[in-house]
């Protein structure tokens, strides 16, 4: 099974700061057809897990561009630009290029 | 607009069974493949079982497979999880996602969650 391992786990951020997340696989996520299956999922209390980015660096629709996702192989890193007080939550990655496995998740709070 | 809504949690004992249920709406139900995703409490998010759009292919985690069974109505716009020989280790919120893409690489919409509890 691919291992998925973020950090930090915890992250305080100053609003209007940017914030970090790194994600690290346990093999090369690139797959066969050539495309590496690495999202990114943010989860706010209360609310259901939300897409942020697919494959790598696709920002989904309706997100805001202050996030933004990059990496490749087995290093990956999640960027928000400008912390908001709306963007408090739990970040995960998830892998999809070999079953689907999660990262621990990290927890942006404001400082 | 895509909606998802899981229904059939509850409390049960170790050893019982519950069926989970999403009825989906906002989009055409049969051209996605569909998953469940679950949290535990205080746990991060765990990948529970796929299938896809007319049930060809069917995919569990070790941690439920033999156990659970997931299904599809699609006439119904409506996908199901049986929960067999249930443990304590299995409650969880469980939740429904739409699989966003043919190459089966995220899930872009997701249900509000229904809480199993397994405990005596």
């Amino acid at each position: 099974d691919i291992v998925m391992t973020q950090t930090p786990l915890s992250s305080p951020v100053t609003l209007g700061q940017p914030a970090s997340i790194s994600c690290r696989s346990s093999q090369s996520l690139v797959h066969s057809d050539g495309n590496t299956y690495l999202s990114w999922l943010q989860l706010r209390p209360g609310q259901p897990p939300r897409l942020l980015i697919y494959k790598v660096s696709n920002r989904f629709s309706g997100v805001p561009d202050r996030f933004s996702g990059s990496g490749a192989g087995t290093d990956f890193t999640l960027k928000i630009n400008r912390v908001e007080a709306e963007d408090v939550g739990v970040y995960y990655c998830m892998q999809a290029t070999q079953s689907w496995t999660f990262g621990q998740g990290t927890k942006v709070e404001i400082k | 607009e895509v909606q998802l809504v899981e229904s059939g949690g509850g409390l049960v004992k170790p050893g019982g069974s519950l069926r989970l249920s999403c009825a989906a709406s906002g989009f055409t139900f049969s051209g996605f493949s569909m998953s469940w995703v679950r949290q535990a409490p205080g746990k991060g998010l765990e990948w529970v079982s796929s299938i896809s759009s007319s049930s060809s292919y069917i995919y569990y985690a070790d941690s439920v497979r033999g156990r659970s069974t997931i299904s599809r109505d699609n006439a119904k716009s409506s996908l199901y999880l049986q929960m067999d020989s249930l443990r304590a280790e299995d409650t969880a919120i469980y939740y429904c996602a739409r699989v966003g893409s043919s190459n089966w690489d995220y899930f872009d919409s997701w249900g509000q969650g229904t809480l199993v509890t397994v405990s005596s």
